[in-house]
């Protein structure tokens, strides 16, 4: 099973501050990269999807970047506001994992007010 | 308005006494996929279908059924449940190609004593 990994798996950032978070993922057959954001109580929502190296992606105060060579993508979130707390997934899909998403756990960001 | 409908939404049962999860979107898409998220665990992938009477096995297939008899839904049936596959169950839709977003359902929490 391939392995993809985020971290941290959670953060307090105060409000206002601008922030980061990883995922990991085998980069071998790399097809595309997926972030959702999930709010609790709430389903899964697309961010981004990104397939080529050297990708950036932006949505409002949040940003994405892709590296496939080295099998990571940072998430970036500029001025944090309370309404940004939220699990963050990232999932790639890959020819190993027969174009299937596979899914890390998880950022769970919190914003402190 | 776009969706993915689960139902129900929570469920408490007793081990061994059959159940379904329905699921059902109104986007046309042709792929539908259903997964289990547990605590420090990413979205894991019970079973996929491509298309209308195409299903295929995820990761952790073990205890659980699907069909696909129409393109719009695809039920989750756990024919004996057991106290293991007690956890949060998403439905998710999408175009075919990975490199589509997916769409989720609210979610169905099931619990099994």
């Amino acid at each position: 099973i391939l392995n993809v990994e985020q971290s941290p798996q959670s953060l307090h950032v105060q409000e206002g501050d601008s922030t980061n978070f990883t995922c990991s993922f085998p980069s071998s057959n790399f097809y595309a990269l997926h972030w959702y954001r999930w709010e609790t109580a709430k389903s899964p929502e697309a961010l981004f999807v990104m397939t080529l190296n050297g990708d950036e992606k932006k949505k409002g105060r949040i940003s994405a970047t892709l590296n496939t060579k080295e099998g990571y993508s940072y998430l970036y979130i500029k001025g944090s506001q309370p309404e940004d707390s939220a699990t963050y997934l990232c999932a790639p899909g890959s020819m190993d994992s027969n174009y299937q998403l596979i899914w890390g756990a998880g950022t769970k960001l919190i914003i402190k007010p | 308005e776009a969706q993915v409908t689960q139902n129900p939404r929570y469920l408490i049962t007793v081990t061994g006494k059959k159940l379904t999860v329905t699921c059902s979107q109104n986007m046309n898409h042709e792929y539908m996929s259903w997964y289990r998220q547990d605590p420090g665990l990413g979205l894991r992938q019970i079973y996929y279908s491509m298309n209308v009477e195409v299903t295929d096995k995820g990761d952790v297939p073990e205890g659980y059924k699907v069909s696909r008899k129409e393109k719009r839904n695809f039920p989750l049936i756990l024919e004996s449940p057991s106290p293991n596959q007690t956890s949060l169950y998403f439905c998710a839709s999408r175009v075919t190609g990975v490199k589509n977003i997916q769409y989720f359902g609210a979610g169905t929490r099931l619990s099994v004593l």
